[in-house]
């Protein structure tokens, strides 16, 4: 089946320093999407990208959607400690009916203020 | 609020006893998600449905597990015969039809303790 790789699992940064983060797969995707996850809460949608190449920012955010469909990378600038959470990768295919997500294992940010 | 719903948050019992929890999807959405997780890991996919119908079932959905969303809005989720590997967060997600992929919207869970 489809696997994401996920990288850094963790992140301990300063205030004021950016974050990168990226995801591979071992499949090709047609949407990659980053979501953000606090603590006993769903995960909340950051940014989709749906075209290979595809390059969006949203605030101090900004993700690419890699030329060959299998990867993705999110970059926070200026983090400030709200920052803090859990960050998924999720890669969407449209095979059939189906438009289910797969998510990578998250990647744990922490901002020492 | 116009989110996705989820009911109840927390949910506590006995191994043995049937546990149903319910979602709500945003109004417009007709596709609606069930994903489990665990502590550590990202969502896993449990079942789809376009709006009454259950189009796939994902092999983590044991015999146990049940899914039905019997008008096209809401829906529930049954566990029977809990047992305590059926702890976890179990997360409702929702997306709109359309030309393309559109992107799920997720509630903030049901977390599920079996004792």
């Amino acid at each position: 089946g489809q696997q994401l790789n996920q990288s850094p699992q963790s992140m301990f940064i300063q205030e004021g320093e950016d974050v990168s983060m990226n995801c591979t797969s071992s499949s090709i995707f047609n949407t990659w999407l980053w979501y953000k996850q606090d603590p006993g809460e769903g995960p909340v949608l950051l940014i989709a990208l749906y075209k290979a190449g595809e390059l969006t920012s949203n605030g101090r955010l900004t993700a690419q959607f890699g030329i060959t469909r299998k990867d993705s990378f999110l970059n926070i600038s200026a983090s400030i400690p709200s920052d803090v959470g859990i960050y998924f990768c999720a890669g969407q295919s449209s095979g059939g009916s189906n438009y289910k997500l797969t998510f990578g294992k998250g990647t744990l940010l922490t901002v020492n203020p | 609020d116009t989110g996705v719903s989820q009911d109840p948050r927390h949910k506590i019992t006995k191994r043995g006893q049937n546990v149903t929890f319910r979602c709500d999807p945003i109004s417009e959405h007709n596709r609606l998600y069930w994903y489990r997780q665990t502590l550590g890991q990202g969502p896993e996919f449990l079942t789809y449905f376009q709006n009454e119908a259950q189009l796939e079932k994902s092999r983590l959905l044991s015999d146990r597990f049940s899914a039905e969303r019997p008008k096209g809005s809401f829906s529930t989720l049954e566990i029977q015969r809990t047992e305590q590997g059926d702890s976890a967060m179990y997360l409702c997600a929702s997306s709109s039809t359309g030309r393309g992929l559109s992107p799920l919207h997720f509630g903030n869970g049901t977390r599920l303790t079996v004792t």
